[in-house]
């Protein structure tokens, strides 16, 4: 199945700072999502975004499919931001079968 | 709308008993997957169901099973838990494919002493 590396594993910023994270995938898939995790454990759906870029707020994703990878940008990080970011891809990378995960990166936002 | 519930939020079991977890998606979604999270591990897919029938599943052992009933609400059950199994059990619920955007629920968090 897909492999999902993230980095950096670790990331801590000021309130303010802006940050990237990035999710490579080992191989063609037909989506890509990112969630963040609370500390009270739910995953917060952030994009769906198999191709191109998307924009929330202060949070926007691009996927380069053809290069295989996918970077978060969250600008004017917020002490709320902090928490655990994961990106996902279908096990089998262009099937539905459920979603193989990365390890995550871990943010802290300080004040 | 309402999101995704799990219920029961926490629960404590010894090894060796069973356990049911309850999963109520969101309005209008048909599909429940089910995900099991662990420090060593991370998060890994157990299985989904579409239609009550289940339609994918992940690499865990017989011990871990699941049903959803006509109005898509899901469990999954877990038989003669081992310590191994403690972990944070997540819930989601899509409006098509086990792959299509995932709406997640809060967890179940079991602690096998």
């Amino acid at each position: 199945g897909i492999q999902v590396e993230q980095s950096p594993p670790d990331l801590i910023l000021q309130e303010g700072a802006n940050s990237t994270l990035r999710c490579n995938f080992s191989d063609s898939v037909n989506n890509l999502q990112w969630f963040h995790q609370n500390p009270w454990g739910q995953l917060i759906n952030l994009f769906y975004i198999p191709s191109g870029t998307k924009q929330n707020g202060r949070l926007s994703a691009t996927t380069v499919a053809t290069e295989r990878y996918s970077l978060l940008y969250i600008s004017s990080s917020q002490t709320t931001d902090s928490g655990v970011y994961f990106c996902a891809a279908p096990i089998s990378g262009g099937g539905a079968d459920g979603l193989t995960f990365g390890k995550g990166t871990h943010l802290i936002i300080q004040p | 709308k309402a999101g995704v519930t799990q219920t029961p939020r926490y629960l404590i079991k010894t090894r060796g008993q069973q356990v049911t977890l309850s999963c109520s998606p969101i309005s209008g979604h048909r599909s429940v997957s089910w995900y099991q999270q662990t420090p060593g591990q991370g998060l890994q897919f157990l299985f989904e169901y579409f239609s009550e029938t289940q339609r994918n599943k992940g690499n865990f052992p017989g011990r871990f099973s699941g049903r959803q009933f006509s109005n898509s609400r899901s469990e999954m059950n877990v038989s003669t838990l081992e310590l191994g199994d403690s972990a944070l059990y997540l819930c989601a619920s899509s409006p098509g494919t086990a792959t299509g955007e995932l709406f997640f629920g809060e967890g179940s968090r079991l602690t096998v002493l």
